[in-house]
């Protein structure tokens, strides 16, 4: 069955950076987009970007330009998104999530990882 | 970016009722609109896409409605396990942008 299995939650200062990492399993990891979307404390969802695990092209959210990196390890099977100049308004649940669509984005996602939280405090 | 609204914000049913969430598009994404269910401390499900493909293993209770910038999230007949928080989404264009949340709430 499809998985995607996130890191385990981090507590960071503000100015440092984050890795959060998602591995997939039950599925060919190349074959689907992997979208990134994040949700603070109480609060909505928000997407910060796609990338492709085929040639690891991206797009960002124009608010995460600069400070967001997704990249991917096909060797096994995972994602990851960096987030640099942390600040506390970053303090959020982020999720990984497939796209439904194979090899283009829909934007849809059908499966989400269990979603890691990052506390940002100093 | 497309700013995407629902209504109402929260709403309280009883189980068994029929419940129906509203999405509206700042433009038109023609009916490239997606419904997901959260309950806390859960990762977001899933229900519909494309504004009315129901989305595999979804139960048939579970409706999707609209084009252009008017869309429509129907459950028939609502059940215990329903009570959480609705989004839409859209995906016509990057950014994808989310509404700010439906909860439903038991009455």
């Amino acid at each position: 069955q499809v998985q995607l299995v996130q890191s385990e939650a981090e507590v960071k200062k503000p100015g440092a950076s984050v890795k959060v990492s998602c591995k997939a399993s039950g599925y060919t990891f190349t074959r689907n987009y992997i979208h990134w979307v994040r949700q603070a404390p109480g609060q909505g969802l928000e997407w910060m970007g796609i990338m492709n695990p085929i040639d690891s092209s991206t797009t960002y959210a124009q608010k995460f330009q600069g400070r967001v990196t997704m990249t991917r390890d096909t060797s096994t099977s995972t994602g990851y998104m960096e987030l640099s100049s942390l600040r506390s308004e970053d303090t959020a649940v982020y999720f990984c999530a497939r796209d439904i669509e194979y090899s283009t984005s829909s934007g849809s996602c059908d499966y989400w990882g269990q979603g890691t939280l990052v506390t940002v405090s100093s | 970016d497309i700013q995407m609204t629902q209504s109402p914000s929260s709403l309280s049913a009883s189980v068994g009722d029929r419940v129906s969430i509203t999405c509206r598009a700042s433009q038109s994404i023609s009916r490239y609109l997606s419904w997901y269910q959260q309950i806390p401390g859960k990762a977001p499900k899933l229900l519909i896409y494309r504004a009315s493909s129901l989305q595999s293993g979804v139960p048939s209770r579970f409706s999707g409605s609209g084009s252009g910038t008017d869309f429509t999230l129907t459950i028939s007949s609502l059940q215990p396990g329903d009570f959480a928080t609705y989004y839409c989404q859209q995906n016509y264009i990057t950014p994808v942008t989310f509404g700010p949340g439906t909860k439903v709430g038991i009455k």
